[in-house]
């Protein structure tokens, strides 16, 4: 199986900051990565699948970058509903599998 | 608009068998894939299993020979059933459904590698004497 990390597993933020999330996979993936964000007691949303394409209707504070085994998620400018817990996930092979999450919580 | 909706038992018994059902509203399913996908209590997200558009399926390894998925065409929904279930089983479950391939700039992306853009709200089931 594809081992997927996230770091870090969580951090604090203000409202209008600028927020990176690393994915490391323990393999070449290609850009077969996706990312999500999770509220609680929520489904998680896809944000950017395809390592940089965001979603359709996703703001555009969110960005992804990174191919091969090294991946970022970028949120510029912190809004108060993107305080929730955010997976990677790797679509290259199966089984599909996802990092731990990382959460990020108001400082 | 689709969405997803995700049903059956909250309460299970150990070694009895999970099933589940995802309806699947506002468009057909015949010519996506789509997945099961869980989450403990307080843990994070493990994928399942899919079902392609073929109707075909393939699932983790890690839950053995426990797992079936099939697709009903006509009633539109998805089905998943766990057997042997022990505690370790009790989870949120979620259907959802994967991005549909496309093209662009000169490439294109199947399905398959692709993320899951459509989620069920998902469904707690415990699993408990």
């Amino acid at each position: 199986d594809i081992q997927m990390t996230q770091s870090p597993s969580s951090l604090s933020a203000s409202v209008g900051d600028r927020v990176t999330i690393t994915c490391r996979s323990s393999q070449n993936i290609n850009n077969y990565l996706s990312w999500y964000r999770q509220k609680p007691g929520k489904a998680p949303e896809l944000l950017i699948y395809a390592a940089s394409t965001l979603q359709s209707g996703v703001p555009s504070r969110f960005t992804g970058n990174g191919s091969g085994a090294d991946f970022i998620l970028t949120i510029s400018g912190l809004q108060p509903e993107d305080f929730a817990t955010y997976y990677c996930q790797q679509s290259y092979s199966s089984p599909r599998t996802f990092g731990q999450g990382t959460k990020v919580e108001t400082k | 608009q689709v969405q997803l909706q995700e049903s059956g038992p909250g309460l299970v018994k150990p070694s009895e068998t999970l099933s589940l059902t995802c309806s699947v509203s506002g468009g057909s399913i015949s010519n996506y894939y789509w997945s099961w996908i869980r989450q403990p209590p307080g843990k994070g997200l493990e994928w399942i299993g899919m079902i392609f558009n073929s109707g075909s399926t393939n699932h983790n390894p890690s839950f053995n020979s426990r797992i079936i998925m099939s697709r009903d065409t006509s009633k539109k929904q998805l089905s998943l059933r766990l057997t042997s279930v022990t505690a370790a089983d009790t989870a949120v479950y979620y259907c959802a459904r994967k991005v549909p391939g496309y093209c662009s700039g000169g490439n294109c992306y199947s399905s398959l590698y692709l993320g899951f853009d459509i989620w069920g709200q998902g469904i707690m089931v415990t699993v408990s004497p």
